[in-house]
C-alpha cells in the first residue's frame, strides 16, 4: 500500500520561497511512475502545479512555471517542491501524488494522494 | 491552460441518478481519452472515482460511470446514496503534456 505524506512550514512570508516534501512508503519513487503536486485554495478547485520522473523529467504548469522547482530524491524516496516568489494567491492545502508514466503504461490519473498541508502565505 | 468547465452544483434524491459534465476542448477532453473523475469529500484528499474516460478502480461502486462525447465528458452516478454527497472534479491530459482540472461540482443529495 503506497502512502505519501507532506511534510513543510504551514506559514511562509510573502516574497519567499515556499518548500514542500513528499515521503513515500510503500513503494519506490523509481518504480515508473511520475509523482505530481496539486493545490486547492480554501473553498476552490484543484490546480495542478506539475509532475517529476524519478529520471528528473518534469511537466510544470504554465502558469507556475517561472516560479515552480520540483526535484527528487531517489535514496530519500521523496520529491520536493519549491515555488518562489509566494503572495496570497498561494495560499492553499498542497497535495502530493502518483501518477502513472503516460507514454509506457498508456493510461493516466491520480491514484494515490497524501492527506495535504495547509500553506498560508502571510507576514 | 484554462480550467475544465464543470456545472458549479447539482442535486438528486436517494436512489435517482444524476450526470456531472466536464466541458474542454479539443486540446484536452476532445483529443485524448485520458480524463479521470475524483471526489472529495470536506477535509479529505480526492479519490479517484474513474479514469480513462470511463473505467472504475478496483473498489469503486458500479454505481459510479464516465463517457465522452467530443470535447465532453461524463460522470454518472446511478442509485444514488447519502454518501455520495461530496465535491467532484474532472481532470485532462493536454496537448501541450499538462494536466488541468475542471472547477469542481458540488452534489447534493436532498
Amino acid at each position: 500500500q503506497v502512502q505519501l505524506q507532506e511534510s513543510g512550514p504551514g506559514l511562509v512570508k510573502p516574497s519567499e520561497t515556499l518548500t514542500l516534501t513528499c515521503a513515500v512508503s510503500g513503494y519506490s519513487i523509481s518504480s515508473g511512475f511520475y509523482w505530481g503536486w496539486i493545490r486547492q485554495p480554501p473553498g476552490k478547485g484543484l490546480e495542478w502545479i506539475g509532475s517529476i520522473y524519478h529520471s528528473g523529467n518534469t511537466y510544470y504548469n504554465p502558469s507556475l512555471k517561472s516560479r515552480v522547482t520540483i526535484s527528487v530524491d531517489t535514496s530519500r524516496n521523496e520529491f520536493s517542491l519549491r515555488l518562489s516568489s509566494v503572495t496570497a494567491a498561494d495560499t492553499a492545502v498542497y497535495y502530493c501524488a502518483r501518477q502513472p508514466n503516460l507514454v509506457v503504461a498508456g493510461t493516466d490519473y491520480f491514484d494515490d494522494w497524501g492527506q495535504g498541508t495547509l500553506v498560508t502565505v502571510s507576514s | 491552460q484554462s480550467a475544465l468547465t464543470q456545472p458549479a452544483s447539482v442535486s438528486g434524491s436517494p436512489g435517482q441518478s444524476i450526470t456531472i459534465s466536464c466541458t474542454g476542448t479539443s486540446s484536452d477532453v476532445g483529443g485524448y481519452n485520458y480524463v479521470s473523475w475524483y471526489q472529495q469529500h470536506p477535509g479529505k484528499a480526492p479519490k479517484l472515482m474513474i479514469y480513462d474516460v470511463s473505467k472504475r478502480p478496483s473498489g469503486v461502486s458500479n454505481r459510479f460511470s464516465g463517457s465522452k462525447s467530443g470535447n465532453t465528458a461524463s460522470l454518472t452516478i446511478s442509485g444514488l446514496q447519502a454518501e455520495d454527497e461530496a465535491d467532484y472534479y474532472c481532470s485532462s491530459y493536454t496537448s501541450s503534456s499538462n494536466w488541468v482540472f475542471g472547477g469542481g461540482t458540488k452534489l447534493t443529495v436532498v
